[in-house]
């Protein structure tokens, strides 16, 4: 496609339950961020996939986050026993392999959890 | 620890006004600079990427400058107009470990242009 695309664009769940976020990126970028945006709060970084280097998780914040990406297209990042605080919207970005490309962003996943 | 600051973090001005937003970053050893939009309940569309080796970009009526040694980034918007109005983040990807990584963000500036 011509841009990034993510899915759900909303989700809602209940604590405790598990949800998976997919993230498309755009077609020969191998570089892939997920970035976690809490309700008045900045991007924060989770994980950060770059060809089939190992990924870096620096900020996923428990061991509850987990991401995957495969065949280096294709995201999906999993949230287990969700809690309220997970309540976020989750964005993933894409770029090309080259440091100083630019970032494009999905239009991402609300994550609800009651 | 890189930190990433954005003032003011809200600003309105009348339409065709011309207007600076600025951004502030701890660590100079920064590789690029990008600056952001960001509309109500949509991703982030990248606006003007600056790499370190340079000082200044720009498209259409916006341009971004570049002051590494002092930490400093301005966005420059041209004669206003509604349709500009959203949330402006700038964020910068730093060296680390001998290559780049992650893009860390400012807080952002919810920019108002009234008609």
């Amino acid at each position: 496609g011509a841009g990034v695309s993510q899915s759900p664009s909303n989700k809602v769940t209940e604590k405790g339950k598990d949800v998976e976020l997919r993230c498309d990126p755009i077609s020969g970028h191998t570089a892939l961020y997920w970035y976690r945006q809490s309700l008045g709060q900045g991007l924060e970084f989770l994980i950060y996939f770059q060809g089939n280097s190992a990924p870096d998780k620096s900020g996923l914040p428990s061991d509850r986050f987990s991401a995957e990406r495969t065949g280096g297209s294709v995201s999906t990042l999993t949230i287990q026993r969700t809690q309220q605080e997970d309540s976020a919207v989750y964005l993933c970005a894409s770029s090309l392999a080259q440091g100083g490309s630019p970032l494009h962003f999905g239009n991402g996943t609300r994550l609800t959890v009651t | 620890k890189q930190e990433v600051t954005q003032i003011p973090a809200a600003l309105s001005v009348p339409e065709g006004e011309n207007l600076v937003l600025n951004c502030s970053f701890t660590d100079s050893a920064i590789y690029n600079l990008q600056w952001f939009r960001q509309d109500p309940g949509k991703g982030l569309t990248s606006l003007l990427l600056i790499q370190s080796s340079q000082r200044e970009q720009t498209s259409g009526r916006l341009n971004a400058s570049l002051d590494k040694s002092s930490g400093r980034s301005t966005l420059y918007i041209a004669a206003s107009q509604p349709g500009d109005s959203a949330t402006y983040l700038c964020a910068v990807k730093n060296f680390v470990g001998g290559a780049t990584n992650k893009l860390i963000f400012g807080t952002g500036t919810l920019l108002a242009v009234q008609p």
